[in-house]
């Protein structure tokens, strides 16, 4: 199962919107709604912000939404923050009834 | 409130094996699936494996299967991962975390295994 296709990077300045893309087939961001959105800080561990393509679960600010158009799934950020400077991974279920994730966007806010 | 506590992580030489366990709380264990997780120093999230509710299914990542094993015993509230045959490449952080809607809602801190000579 290869990985999902993310950015490496992506940056923006406090205020502005940014869009992260993660891309896979037909077998896995295709062909489910079982796109998931994870924030990670340094030595943190993951944190689940975005499940369902785009469900947001308690507690997570509303600046963040996801989407999905095919095969291509995305995460916005609206009214970036200073502490949105993350690692970010995208991750869907597959037809293998396995998982797989992207390989992680770094966030920079400028 | 929902904690996972993974415990097991070390040194080991290529070859050997560990387990890993994962003590949940907060939660009623028997509802959920449970998945590992892991991360290579340095580099993004890995799925590894994932058990259902009750333990009757259970799926493998291709970089590990055939060489670990998921378990759980829904006494204790306790997720394992039995590594069998480590190569260097599974050096990494391994995290236990709770099955939401084909997603991960809960994670715990993580343990450090680590396969050298």
């Amino acid at each position: 199962q290869s990985a999902l296709t993310q950015p490496a990077s992506v940056s923006g300045s406090p205020g502005q919107s940014i869009i992260i893309s993660c891309t896979g087939t037909s077998s896995d961001v295709g062909g489910y709604n079982y796109v998931s959105w994870y924030q990670q800080h340094p030595g943190k561990a993951p944190k689940l912000m975005i499940y369902d393509v785009s469900n947001r679960p308690s507690g997570v600010s509303n600046r963040f939404s996801g989407s999905k158009s095919g095969n291509t799934a995305s995460l916005t950020i609206s009214g970036l923050q200073a502490e949105d400077e993350a690692d970010y991974y995208c991750s869907s279920y597959t037809s293998s009834s396995t998982w797989v994730f992207g390989g992680g966007t770094k966030l920079t806010v400028l | 409130q929902v904690q996972l506590v993974e415990s097991g992580g070390g040194v080991v030489q290529p070859g050997r094996s560990l387990r890993l366990s994962c003590a949940a709380s907060g939660f009623t264990f028997t509802r959920y699936g449970m998945h590992w997780v892991r991360q290579a120093p340095g580099k993004g999230l890995e799925w590894v494996a994932l058990i259902s509710y009750d333990g009757s299914y259970k799926y493998y990542g291709d970089s590990v299967k055939g060489r670990f094993t998921i378990s759980r015993d829904n006494s204790k509230n306790t997720l394992y991962l039995q590594m069998n045959s480590l190569r260097a490449e599974d050096s990494a952080v391994y995290y236990c975390a709770r099955d939401y809607s084909n997603s991960i809602d809960y994670w715990g801190q993580g343990t450090l295994v680590t396969v050298s000579s």
